[in-house]
Order: C-alpha cells, then structure tokens, then sequence
C-alpha cells in the first residue's frame, strides 16, 4: 500500500539559510500534518491542514510556514535557520472515517532529518 | 499538565514474553482518540493501534492490545509474545475532539528492549 512521501530524506544546511521540507500525502488523505522531534523527544506537533485549509495550529516558529496544495501535497518552509531547527521534522496524513474525526489515524512519513550547521 | 504519561523510560523483557507499557491521559473532553506508535532506531513512526473513547471493548491488533480503563485514564499497551525486533521506542498519543486535523499529543516514549 502506498505511504506517505517526505522528501528530502536527509538536509544539512548552514545557520541562516532555508529550506523546503516536502510532503506527498496517502492517495485519497485530504488532510497533512507536520511534527518536529528533537533527539531523545517526543514528536511535537506543528501545524496541519485539511482540504488545503490550516485547521490546527501549534508551536510552529514564524519562520516556519506551510501550506497544502492542490493535489494535497503539503510543503513546510523554514527561513532563517538556527541550530536549534535541527531535527526529524515528520508528516502524516489522515481522512475522515466512519468512527469519526477523532479516529482519523495519522500515517507518519519516514521524516526528513534536518542538520543545521 | 502533561496530557499523555509515560512513566517507564525503559522496559527490558525476554523473548517470547508478553510486556505491558503503561499511558495515563488527561482529557476533559468527551470525545478523544488514543493512539501507540512503535519508532524504531531506523527513525520512522508506525502506527501500531488505536482506542477511542466510546469504544466498548478494548482494541487489538495482532500481537497488540489495548487496556484501556476509562475511570482511570489509562491506555496500556500489551504486546504478546515478544520477538526481537519488537525492541523500539513506543510512543502513546492522544486525539482530543471532532476536527479534522487535530493534532497528536505525544507521551514522552517508552525504550522497549528484547533480549534473546
């Protein structure tokens, strides 16, 4: 079955410099989610959008920006970098199901890990 | 608050054993989700079972199942028979409302090791 698809897999850039982190939903999803896991942390969410809308927001820099295309796929753009973005940045996707929103289950991208130097 | 509560850093079990990894959640909200996700060291989340908080009975999957306790916000997950490459961090996570997009809030993992 198809997953979903981050690219890149791998990113090293310098200290103020940016970056485009890419995200190509399950086939069908209409909704994409961004999380950022630091080494050793639990992922934290960022933002998500459904039907190519923001629906939840959460401790996204301003730096940070993202949005869903579309085709649903989802792009996060990050500017200005710090050593501290550098990170497992996950995407998942979901679509509503019959048990409802709260049941939407969340299939995790591989990640793409982010190297700021 | 924390929402999501793992309280063992590290599990370590033998093979073929069954192990219990322990989450207690904190919701006001009628209607949540309770989710385990199994991270590897390879990096990549899996999503391994899912509780919601009308269900009746309690979830399984396979070699997992959930004991999910209403009354005492918890949301263990069992795995039977562990094999070796059940070593992993395991992560609990919660879904609070109706929305779509609602984000996962995650516990602070749990490190599973298996020993041959």
């Amino acid at each position: 079955a198809a997953g979903v698809i981050q690219s890149p897999r791998h990113l090293i850039k310098e200290k103020r410099e940016t970056a485009t982190l890419k995200c190509y939903p399950i086939p069908r999803h209409d909704t994409v989610y961004w999380y950022q896991q630091g080494p050793g942390q639990d992922p934290q969410f960022l933002i998500s959008f459904y039907e190519k809308m923001q629906s939840d927001k959460g401790s996204i820099p301003d730096r940070f920006s993202a949005q869903q295309f579309s085709d649903y796929h989802s792009e996060l753009n990050m500017s200005s970098l710090e050593l501290g973005d550098s990170a497992l940045y996950f995407c998942a996707s979901s679509t509503r199901t019959s048990g409802g929103a709260a049941k939407n289950i969340q299939y995790f991208g591989a990640g793409t890990r982010l190297s700021v130097l | 608050a924390q929402k999501i509560t793992q309280t063992q850093p590290g599990m370590f079990v033998q093979e073929k054993e069954a192990v219990t990894l322990d989450c207690t959640y904190d919701t006001s909200d009628p209607s949540y989700g309770l989710f385990w996700y199994k991270q590897p060291s390879s990096g990549e989340m899996i999503f391994l079972i899912y509780q919601g908080s009308y269900d009746q009975q309690n979830a399984t999957e396979g070699r997992y199942s959930l004991n999910f306790q209403k009354a005492r916000k918890s949301a263990n997950l069992v795995i039977s028979a562990s094999q070796l490459g059940d070593s992993a961090m395991y992560f609990c996570a919660m879904r609070e409302g109706g929305t779509s997009g609602s984000r996962l809030t995650f516990g602070e993992g749990t490190q599973l090791t298996v020993n041959p």
